[in-house]
């Protein structure tokens, strides 16, 4: 069965501390997404990887292919980081769709 | 604006109605899909089109549920005789084919 587990469910950190959010999925994938919402529903595209590691500011997003894993790291974390953070993947051979995890609900606080 | 646009952005109806949502992608995204998330839960997937043809929907997806995307523009889900289990946020996004996808605001059904 095609499936995305995310963890934590739930983090706090204080203004400043370096943050991971870990995404584990199940079979082979063709792209992994990182994606971030905010409450009121929109929902933003942080990273597309199938590979390798990418960095956007201050977040970086790696996966390791063989290991079926995937990170979100944060670093010197701000107030407005605060949102659900959620892993999305589309398995090979699936389509296009998405198939998503069930977020890591994150509050920094300062 | 040349983002992805979902039209109304809330609905609140009585069990038993139906409703129509409509979805503008980004105009050069062959590829659009329709998504549902419940409260506290991540994003399901609903049905997808590339162009005009729809190529696949979920087991969500019930007999109540269709979708539409005449022209390969603008997409439309309508929901016959709804139900208080419909209630969710109804999420569409486009893509250029496997790539990226872009979201839109969402349309938050509420079913009484």
């Amino acid at each position: 069965k095609n499936e995305v587990e995310q963890s934590p469910q739930n983090l706090t950190a204080q203004e400043g501390e370096f943050i991971t959010i870990n995404c584990s999925y199940s079979v082979g994938i063709s792209a992994l997404h990182w994606l971030q919402q905010h409450p009121g529903g929109g929902i933003v595209s942080l990273f597309m990887l199938s590979s390798g590691k990418k960095k956007h500011g201050r977040l970086i997003a790696t996966i390791n292919i063989q290991e079926k894993h995937s990170s979100l790291h944060i670093t010197a974390s701000h107030p407005r980081d605060s949102a659900v953070y959620i892993c999305a993947v589309r398995f090979l051979g699936d389509g296009g769709k998405l198939i998503f995890g069930t977020g890591t609900r994150l509050q920094v606080f300062p | 604006d040349t983002g992805v646009s979902q039209d109304p952005r809330h609905k609140i109806t009585k069990r038993g109605q139906n409703v129509t949502f409509r979805c503008d992608p980004i105009s050069e995204h062959n590829r659009l899909y329709w998504y549902r998330q419940t409260l506290g839960q991540g994003p399901e997937f609903l049905t997808y089109f590339q162009n005009e043809a729809q190529l696949e929907k979920s087991r969500l997806l019930s007999d109540r549920f269709s979708a539409e995307r005449p022209k390969g523009s603008f997409s439309t889900l309508e929901i016959q005789r709804t139900e208080q289990g419909d209630s969710a946020m109804y999420l569409c996004a486009s893509s250029p084919q496997g790539n990226e996808q872009f979201f839109g605001p969402g349309t938050r059904l509420t079913v009484l």
